[in-house]
């Protein structure tokens, strides 16, 4: 079946620094998506995007969706602790009712 | 009311036992969602229901069965289960099928068997 392979697994940083993470897949996606996981929450959608190259930002949150639609990226500038979390993407082959695909996600940690 | 609300939070149960999950969401959405959450794995889709209709159904055991009397209330009885079925149950909704990928996901039942 279709794999999602996100990097880094985990994150350490301080308060204040820029975070990147990515995510990559051995085929095509037509929609990426990234959610956050706050501790003892469910994820919650924070970025969609549906167009190859499309970049898109939510606050200090920046996604794009990578030209070869196989892969997408998340930076988040000037952390703050309240980013502490696991950040998962997703894709679907094609828009609509197709069952997403998600990455086994990426912790990230701010160290006071 | 939050959007989408499930009970118990927390559940332990025997391997005999008999249970339920439940999920309620308040969005007037029309698809809800049952995923599977385990420790270093990605999110595992169970079963999908569309205006009360179950349209997807991913090679689950039967010990696991779903129930959607409604577009606003979904179950999973839990019946038998195995100590690796021990996980993180989310339930989700979306506006529609069409749109799967904008999930909105409740906070999560953790289930322990013993």
């Amino acid at each position: 079946g279709q794999q999602l392979n996100q990097s880094p697994q985990s994150m350490f940083i301080q308060e204040g620094e820029d975070v990147s993470m990515n995510c990559t897949s051995s085929s095509i996606f037509n929609t990426w998506l990234w959610y956050k996981q706050d501790p003892g929450e469910g994820p919650v959608l924070l970025i969609a995007l549906y167009k190859a190259g499309e970049l898109t930002s939510n606050g200090r949150l920046t996604a794009q969706f990578g030209i070869t639609r196989k892969d997408s990226f998340l930076n988040i500038s000037a952390s703050i602790p309240s980013d502490v979390g696991i950040y998962f993407c997703a894709g679907q082959p094609t828009f609509g009712n197709e069952k997403l695909t998600f990455g086994t996600g990426t912790r990230l940690t701010i160290i006071p | 009311e939050t959007g989408v609300t499930q009970t118990p939070r927390h559940l332990v149960m025997g391997m005999t036992n008999k249970k339920s999950l439940k999920c309620e969401q308040h969005l007037g959405h029309n698809a809800m969602y049952w995923y599977k959450q385990s420790a270093k794995k990605p999110l595992e889709l169970m079963f999908v229901y569309s205006l009360e209709e179950r349209v997807e159904n991913n090679s689950v055991p039967s010990r696991f069965s779903p129930e959607c009397p409604n577009s606003s209330h979904l179950f999973l009885h839990l019946h038998t289960l195995q100590p690796e079925d021990s996980a993180l149950y989310l339930c989700a909704s979306s506006h529609s099928l069409a749109e799967t990928g904008e999930l909105f996901f409740g906070e999560g039942s953790r289930l322990t068997v013993l």
